[in-house]
């Protein structure tokens, strides 16, 4: 099984800051990675897929990269709505698919 | 407009059985992979089962051998039959389209149906 470790386990900034979020996966997963954001009440939306491929109607602001297994996601200027938990997933050997245990984005 | 609805969740007897349903519409239902994800309450997401359209099931550890998918592409509906039902089994359970061509990605989700497993 895949184990994905996302880094940090929390993230304060301020709206307009630039994040970076990080994900690493046990195994090369070569860019098989995704990311979602999942805000509270709601169900996850994709973000990213294939490492960095931007999900349909999503902000450019958003940018995926890495490959084998180290990831990350980055938010070139955080708007207010982006404040949210953030999930990296795997889908290169599986069964199991799995997920990161996830990295909070919340407003400093 | 894709849409995913999730009904079925229940609180239930550890031991105890429930029928899960997505109903789906907006797009081909039967030419799409359809997952089950789950969340317990305050924790991280766990991805749970997934369903070709030809049929081909996959299934976590976890659940394996105590809940089985299917779908009925003449009705737009998938399912999660879950038996043997546990404790930790407690959690949002979300239907999920797989974005494509088998790829298991998560494109599109329903709002989720809680099971809750407590006696």
């Amino acid at each position: 099984e895949v184990v994905l470790t996302q880094s940090p386990a929390t993230l304060s900034l301020s709206p307009g800051e630039r994040a970076t979020l990080s994900c690493r996966a046990s195994q090369s997963i070569r860019s098989y990675l995704a990311w979602y954001q999942q805000k509270p009440g709601q169900p996850p939306r994709l973000l990213i897929f294939d490492a960095s491929n931007r999900a349909a109607g999503i902000p450019a602001r958003f940018s995926g990269s890495g490959s084998g297994t180290d990831f990350s996601l980055t938010i070139s200027r955080l708007e207010p709505e982006d404040f949210a938990v953030y999930y990296c997933q795997q889908s290169s050997n599986w069964p199991p698919i799995t997920f990161g245990q996830g990295t909070r984005l919340e407003i400093k | 407009e894709v849409q995913l609805l999730e009904s079925g969740g229940d609180l239930v007897q550890p031991g105890g059985s429930l029928r899960l349903s997505c109903a789906a519409s907006g797009f081909s239902f039967s030419s799409y992979a359809m997952n089950w994800v789950r969340q317990a309450p305050g924790r991280g997401l766990e991805w749970v089962s997934i369903i070709s359209p030809g049929d081909s099931t996959y299934y976590a550890d976890s659940v394996k051998g105590r809940f089985t998918i299917s779908r009925d592409n003449s009705k737009n509906t998938l399912f999660l039959q879950m038996d043997s039902l546990r404790p930790e089994d407690t959690a949002v359970y979300y239907c999920a389209r797989d974005r494509g061509n088998w790829d298991a990605n998560f494109d599109y989700w329903g709002q989720g149906t809680l099971v809750t497993v407590s006696s």
